[in-house]
């Protein structure tokens, strides 16, 4: 299906392990972003790729690696995962820097 | 870099009654304009869009939002709510090329209940 999907959906794991989050575009488009929300803070931006190899920060990239070897591909990994990253992840794409973004479902990420 | 301020953190209406939620960005250059809507347990989805032209947009489901440049808002407006509009409603701008940082600045939401 055509779209944007993120896996896992529900993520739990331990404080100092890294996990890695997953975000799939089939739109070919240029921009991928991921965002985090949090209760009382809306959805503030970790790190964003304007193309293929190349990535920027967003407003609170720290704890945060991502890569984007492929245009329809943009995981997200917490090297060593923080209580304080407990949140909910969304990947979203869009066609140029200032197009409409269209987001995934999300991932529910609990670090115990 | 812009910033985004949404006034209602969180808004009770009955059914049939009209709304409109405010939002105010800072930016001194050109903006694109949006709002989203997240429906319980879903992911954001695109309500309606300002990039130029006719201030006064209409979006999805009813809603409508006007760009008034001069005092910087983007207010979503709908005549008549419906239960179905419970949602959190999400204000972003983009500064266009040349501004601002790539991605959307959000508000921090406003959650909308609509008591039937």
């Amino acid at each position: 299906d055509a779209g944007i999907t993120q896996s896992p959906r529900y993520k739990i794991t331990e404080t100092g392990r890294q996990v890695t989050l997953m975000c799939h575009q089939t739109w070919s488009h240029s921009y991928m972003f991921w965002y985090r929300q949090d209760l009382g803070h809306g959805l503030r931006l970790i790190y964003y790729s304007a193309a293929a190899d190349i990535t920027d920060k967003g407003e609170v990239p720290d704890g945060y690696v991502v890569s984007r070897s492929k245009t329809e591909n943009f995981p997200l990994t917490l090297e060593s995962a923080t209580r304080s990253q407990t949140s909910v992840y969304f990947c979203a794409s869009g066609r140029d820097r200032e197009a409409e973004a269209f987001f995934g479902q999300g991932t529910r990420l609990t670090v115990v | 870099a812009q910033s985004v301020s949404q006034h209602n953190h969180h808004v009770i209406l009955s059914e049939a009654a009209s709304l409109e939620l405010g939002c105010n960005y800072s930016y001194g250059g050109t903006v694109n304009l949006f709002w989203y809507v997240q429906y319980p347990g879903q992911h954001l989805q695109l309500l309606l869009k300002y990039f130029s032209g006719d201030p006064l947009v209409k979006g999805i489901k009813g809603f409508e939002a006007e760009f008034i440049k001069s005092k910087f808002s983007f207010n979503l407006r709908k005549p008549s709510v419906q239960w179905s509009d419970t949602a959190e409603y999400f204000c972003a701008v983009n500064a266009e090329s040349g501004g601002g940082a790539d991605g959307l600045t959000f508000g921090k939401g406003t959650h909308l209940i609509i008591q039937p």
